[in-house]
């Protein structure tokens, strides 16, 4: 039950793109297409972005994407905009019915 | 609408219990999975435990194995979590929250367990 691996930080201008992974192994994020996001502002609950990969539920901005590749999974940020500095992490399903979470990303809006 | 609404949180010495409760609305409580997710203060989120839609399955992180117990009450739509022997690094906001297939939808507000003498 290791945590997946994020970067600490990243940062973007207003209408860039930016990209989070996170790596994880063959147990976990390899060995399904059950990858998951959350965004988490300051003193709020966290939110529900990417689920399976790749899906957006109702609501989300497209702007947000989900993608993997082998032992690693990614978040796509496009057109930054300010209300997107936030705290975000992934999460994958584990063996046996479990969870697991990555150690979250700090998102700056420069 | 769905509702999460965690109680129970509180201070609570090293070695002591509490129990969470979460209670839920909005949806079919008894055909939904759900975790217990916790996050110290300026941590990260930390997967918890889970538990399978009659109760008859559940999950805990290693960390705490044998000491945590979820249930949870179909006919009150209610989720519990039974937490013995805490510890300092145990003090956390704890969350509840529904799986509809792999991932967590919904969140409750979270409650808030704090460890100390």
């Amino acid at each position: 039950q290791s945590a997946l691996t994020q970067p600490a930080s990243v940062s973007g201008s207003p209408g860039q793109s930016i990209t989070i992974s996170c790596t994880g192994t063959s147990s976990d994020i390899g060995g399904y297409n059950y990858v998951s996001w959350y965004q988490q502002h300051p003193g709020k609950v966290p939110k529900l972005l990417i689920y399976d990969v790749t899906n957006r539920p109702s609501g989300v901005s497209n702007r947000f994407s989900g993608s993997k590749s082998g032992n690693t999974a990614s978040l796509t940020v496009s057109g930054l905009q300010a209300e997107d500095e936030a705290d975000y992490y992934c999460s994958s399903y584990a063996s046996s019915s479990t969870l697991v979470f990555g150690g979250g990303t700090k998102l700056t809006v420069l | 609408e769905v509702q999460l609404m965690e109680s129970g949180g509180g201070l609570v010495q090293p070695g002591g219990s509490l129990r969470l409760s979460c209670a839920a609305s909005g949806f079919t409580f008894r055909s939904n999975w759900m975790h217990w997710v916790r996050q110290a203060p300026g941590k990260g989120l930390v997967w918890v435990s889970r538990i399978n839609r009659d109760g008859s399955n559940t999950a805990y992180a290693d960390s705490v194995k044998g000491r945590f117990t979820i249930s949870r009450d179909n006919a009150k739509n209610t989720l519990y979590l039974q937490m013995n022997s805490l510890r300092a690094e145990d003090a956390a906001v704890y969350f509840c929250t529904r799986d509809p297939g792999n991932y967590l939808d919904y969140w409750g507000q979270g409650t808030l367990v704090t460890v100390s003498s």
